[in-house]
């Protein structure tokens, strides 16, 4: 009931593609969907967030799209770039003050 | 202004000793939350505290223990170490109802 499921564990794009990390959770009482992007050597950075009552948000060639009804939200990348190559996690919380439930991480690696 | 603040950054300890790690949170939050990060379980919720009181708990036995000072310093220990607590503390500050800012953690190795 408190997972958050992300899949894939690991992914590669070319230069330019556009890479979609996905993830689906089963409780309904979460309302807050952040996304965290993490280099290494360092701790996570909020990338961007949604609330359930949005079906999607853009930041820049950073994409949620959100799907209440089928308790899933992606994460799309829009004309990736090499520095875009990072960890990303998926997360849910109650609300933003609650402790976060985060996904196992998605490696990308995105090809010059 | 500066972000949250953890130290040590590595550290390495034996079975069964015990182990005290330290997070200053960006000037202004109240709350801190500690993380276990390892590549098998990803990111586990330890505890949160927010004016020097847990206001949330995650799922670890009782070795996982924190505590927050009046100037919302928050320290975290854990005794009796495991080969399994080999991972990396992440700590999180944040004001009331705002994001996460987190630190760049401390890498805990267990030998």
């Amino acid at each position: 009931q408190q997972q958050v499921k992300q899949s894939p564990q690991s992914l590669i794009v070319q230069k330019g593609g556009i890479p979609i990390i996905n993830c689906a959770y089963e409780n309904t009482a979460f309302d807050y969907f952040p996304w965290y992007q993490q280099f290494p050597g360092k701790g996570p950075a909020l990338l961007i967030a949604i609330r359930p009552d949005v079906s999607e948000k853009k930041e820049g060639r950073f994409t949620i799209s959100f799907n209440k009804s089928a308790k899933q939200f992606s994460l799309h990348i829009m004309d990736s770039q090499p520095g875009d190559s990072a960890t990303y996690f998926c997360a849910a919380s109650m609300n933003r003050d609650d402790k976060i439930i985060f996904g196992k991480g998605t490696r990308l690696h995105i090809l010059p | 202004k500066a972000g949250v603040t953890q130290t040590p950054r590595y550290l390495i300890k034996t079975r069964g000793q015990q182990v005290t790690l330290s997070c200053s949170p960006i000037s202004g939050h109240r709350s801190v939350s500690w993380y276990q990060q390892t590549p098998g379980q990803g990111l586990q919720f330890l505890f949160e505290y927010f004016s020097e009181t847990q206001r949330n708990k995650g799922n670890f036995p009782g070795r996982f223990s924190g505590r927050q000072f009046s100037n919302s310093r928050s320290e975290m220990n854990v005794s009796t170490l495991e080969l399994g607590d080999s991972a990396l503390y992440l700590c999180a500050s944040r004001l009331s109802n705002t994001e996460a800012f987190f630190g760049q953690g401390t890498r805990l190795t267990v030998v």
